[in-house]
C-alpha cells in the first residue's frame, strides 16, 4: 500500500541554522512527490513539487528537495532557517493510476519550531 | 485571484447532530477535494469530485458522510449524525485538472463533537 513517513514528529533549530525534514514513501510506480507547508489556522500551501527530470527540486521561499529514488526519499532542505518558517510540514505522494488520479497521500507532519 | 473558500470557519455541535460544510474552490477549477485532518494526522482524502461528477469516495464513510457539488463549481460535505471521532479539521482543495496539478487549499473549517 501506498505512504509517507516522516520519521520527526518535532523538530526544533535555532534561526540562521540549516534544516533539513526527512520524507520517506513506499510506491510501487514513479512517484509524484510534494511538500506542503501548514502554519497555524491556515491552510496548506504548497512549497514544492517533483514529477521528473532533475532529482533537485527548487521551491518558495529557499526550500529545497531532494528526490533519491535508490532511498526511496524526499527530504526537504534549507540553508539557512527564519524565525517565520515555524510551521508544520507535510510530506506527500500522488495517486496517480486509475480513479485515484490526483489524489495525495500525506504523512503525519513535522513541527518545526524555531529558536531566536 | 481569489482562494479557496470555506464556511464556516469553526463550529461545535454535540453528538448525533448533523452538520454541513461549505468549499467555494478557485475560478474554472474542475477538481475539488474534501480531505478530513485529524489533530496530529496529515490530511486524509475523503472525496474528489471531477467537475460534478464523484472521481473518488472510496474513503468516505456513507452511513453519515455525504457531498455533493452543484453545477460544478461550490460543493458541501454533510455529517449526519456526528460522532465523537468526527472531531477534525475539514479542508477543500482545488485544482485545474486531477492528476499532476497543483492542489490549492482552503483554510479548513475546525469542527469539535461534544
Amino acid at each position: 500500500a501506498q505512504s509517507v513517513t516522516q520519521p520527526d514528529i518535532h523538530i526544533t533549530v535555532s534561526e540562521g541554522a540549516s534544516l533539513e525534514l526527512r520524507c520517506n514513501y513506499s510506491y510501487g510506480a514513479t512517484p509524484y512527490l510534494f511538500w506542503y507547508v501548514q502554519s497555524p489556522g491556515q491552510g496548506l500551501q504548497l512549497l514544492l513539487k517533483y514529477f521528473s527530470g532533475d532529482t533537485l527540486v527548487q521551491g518558495i521561499k529557499g526550500f529545497e528537495a531532494e528526490f533519491k529514488r535508490s532511498q526511496s526519499s524526499f527530504n526537504l532542505r534549507k540553508p539557512s532557517v527564519h524565525w517565520s518558517d515555524a510551521a508544520e510540514y507535510f510530506c506527500a505522494v500522488e495517486l496517480n493510476y486509475g480513479g485515484s488520479q490526483g489524489n495525495l497521500i500525506f504523512g503525519k507532519g513535522t513541527k518545526l519550531s524555531v529558536k531566536p | 485571484e481569489a482562494g479557496v473558500a470555506q464556511s464556516p470557519r469553526y463550529k461545535i455541535i454535540e453528538k448525533r447532530q448533523s452538520v454541513a460544510f461549505w468549499c467555494n474552490p478557485i475560478s474554472g477549477h474542475a477538481t475539488l477535494y474534501w480531505y478530513q485532518q485529524i489533530l496530529g494526522q496529515g490530511p486524509k482524502l475523503l472525496i474528489q469530485f471531477q467537475n460534478n461528477g464523484v472521481v473518488d469516495d472510496s474513503q468516505l464513510p456513507k452511513d453519515r458522510f455525504s457531498a455533493e457539488r452543484l453545477k460544478g463549481v461550490d460543493s458541501t460535505l454533510k455529517i449526519q449524525p456526528a460522532k465523537l471521532e468526527d472531531s477534525a479539521v475539514y479542508l477543500c482543495a482545488s485544482s485545474f485538472s486531477g492528476r499532476s496539478n497543483t492542489q490549492y487549499f482552503g483554510p479548513g473549517t475546525r469542527l469539535t463533537v461534544l
